[in-house]
């Protein structure tokens, strides 16, 4: 049971370069979230989705961009990295909004990005 | 704007000790809160859940509060043991949208 899968672990980018990180979930899950962790700052969210077709802006969406072309995939794009996006990406999936109130959240272990 | 602080940021006890870890929150329309668990380099694990009209939960040794009115909540860790040592983050999950809104969190270290 896979569960909540990012790819790539690691990834060192130079300024102004481009990448996509891929969330995969194997739970048939609605709702897919990408969170950012900073030192001192907590997970803050940067985009979410609904469903299959859908995405939405969370609290920190400048710099990025999110597809989700199948229900089991979030892409999260940087166009032109920056040094400020140097940070620990979250990928998590629930089943439903009620299910997020319920705690039912899922995490995946989280993708480290170094902008040089 | 709702805002989660926890106090304090690190931690380090002796084997054996219990502990408490605080949560704080500026907006009390709350739908719940969470207590989560990071360990380095993983994702995180949710620990204990309360709902809004709840006062506290509990999972063995863990003991977590909530005083909605006053915007704050404790995670109580009895007998903490090293494995415990980890990241503890809150996160109140509020708004419309019904989006978690995470604190900073306290890294705890039990020390043998």
């Amino acid at each position: 049971n896979a569960g909540v899968t990012q790819t790539p672990k690691f990834r060192v980018l130079k300024t102004g370069q481009s990448m996509t990180l891929l969330c995969a979930q194997d739970m048939n899950h609605e709702y897919m979230y990408w969170y950012r962790q900073d030192p001192g700052m907590g997970l803050r969210l940067i985009h979410y989705s609904v469903g299959e077709g859908t995405t939405a802006k969370g609290e920190v969406p400048d710099g990025y961009n999110v597809s989700r072309l199948k229900k089991q995939n979030f892409l999260l794009g940087l166009e032109s990295a920056a040094p400020s996006q140097t940070s620990v990406y979250f990928c998590a999936s629930s089943y439903s909004r009620l299910a997020v109130s319920t705690g039912e959240l899922f995490f995946g272990e989280g993708s480290r990005l170094t902008v040089l | 704007k709702q805002e989660v602080t926890q106090i304090p940021a690190a931690l380090s006890v002796p084997e054996g000790e219990n502990l408490v870890l605080n949560c704080s929150f500026t907006d009390s329309a709350i739908y719940n809160l969470q207590w989560f668990r990071q360990d380095p380099g993983k994702g995180l694990t949710s620990l204990l859940l309360i709902q809004s009209s709840q006062r506290e939960q509990t999972s063995g040794r863990l003991n977590a509060s909530l005083d909605k009115s006053s915007g704050r909540s404790t995670l109580y860790i009895a007998a903490s043991q090293p494995g415990d040592s980890a990241t503890y983050l809150c996160a109140v999950l509020s708004g419309s949208a019904r989006q978690l809104t995470f604190g900073s969190g306290t890294q705890l270290t039990v020390l043998p």
